[in-house]
């Protein structure tokens, strides 16, 4: 069964740090992973998607990367702002037999001070 | 731009009273999944529709939930009776294919916030 863990559940950051958020999964066997935004009270948002075969993936401040043969995938935030505020959620997809599954981890809360 | 669109966005209900989430997935879209997400915890999948089919409904508590998916466009999740422990975001999610190698990306819907008395 695959678990995905991230690290860590909390982060509190000044306005305009880098920072790094942390994804493992036990299962190597992975289709792909995502990484979402989620604002309180909201659905979630895609941000990156990273296939099983490629290393990395960058959208504007955002980059992700992925060791498969690790179990891990981060998620880099460059120039940090207050609109970053989001619960960063990972999530890789397995598949089941016939069909393919999203397994997620629990997040991780990021709060950017002003 | 497509979205995925769920009604109501927030309901309240007494337990053991019956309720219903609608879903209408992004045209196209041939797969469709409902998940369950707790305060505080990731997205746990309910069940998935490939069309109108259930391909994975193994986590979908059958006593009291059900899912259908008549016409393999939109779905609806029903509890009944819905229970203090059934209070969570019930998310709705599609994507294009199942293919495997393909890129299988799932959009989410804004949810349903349920909250049970």
């Amino acid at each position: 069964k695959q678990e995905v863990t991230q690290i860590p559940a909390a982060l509190s950051v000044p306005e305009g740090e880098n920072l790094v958020l942390n994804c493992s999964f036990t299962d190597s066997a992975i289709y792909n992973l995502q990484w979402f935004r989620q604002d309180p009270g909201k659905g979630l948002t895609s941000l990156l998607l990273i296939q099983s075969s490629q290393r990395e993936q960058t959208s504007g401040r955002l980059n992700a990367s992925l060791d498969k043969s690790s179990g891990r995938s981060t998620l880099y935030i460059a120039a940090s702002q207050p609109g970053d505020s989001a619960t960063y959620l990972c999530a890789v997809l397995n598949s089941g037999g016939s069909n393919y599954k999203l397994t997620f981890g629990k997040g991780t809360l990021l709060t950017v001070n002003p | 731009e497509a979205e995925v669109a769920q009604s109501p966005r927030y309901k309240i209900t007494e337990k053991s009273q019956a309720v219903a989430f609608w879903c209408d997935p992004i045209s196209g879209h041939a797969t469709l999944y409902w998940y369950r997400q707790i305060l505080g915890q990731g997205p746990e999948l309910l069940v998935q529709f490939q069309d109108e089919s259930v391909v994975d409904d193994s986590q979908l508590p059958k006593d009291r939930f059900s899912a259908e998916r008549l016409k393999g466009v939109d779905s609806t999740l029903k509890i009944q009776p819905a229970e203090l422990g059934d209070s969570a975001m019930y998310l709705c999610a599609s994507s294009p294919d199942l293919v495997a190698g393909g890129i299988n990306e799932q959009f989410f819907g804004p949810g349903t916030r349920l909250t049970v008395l």
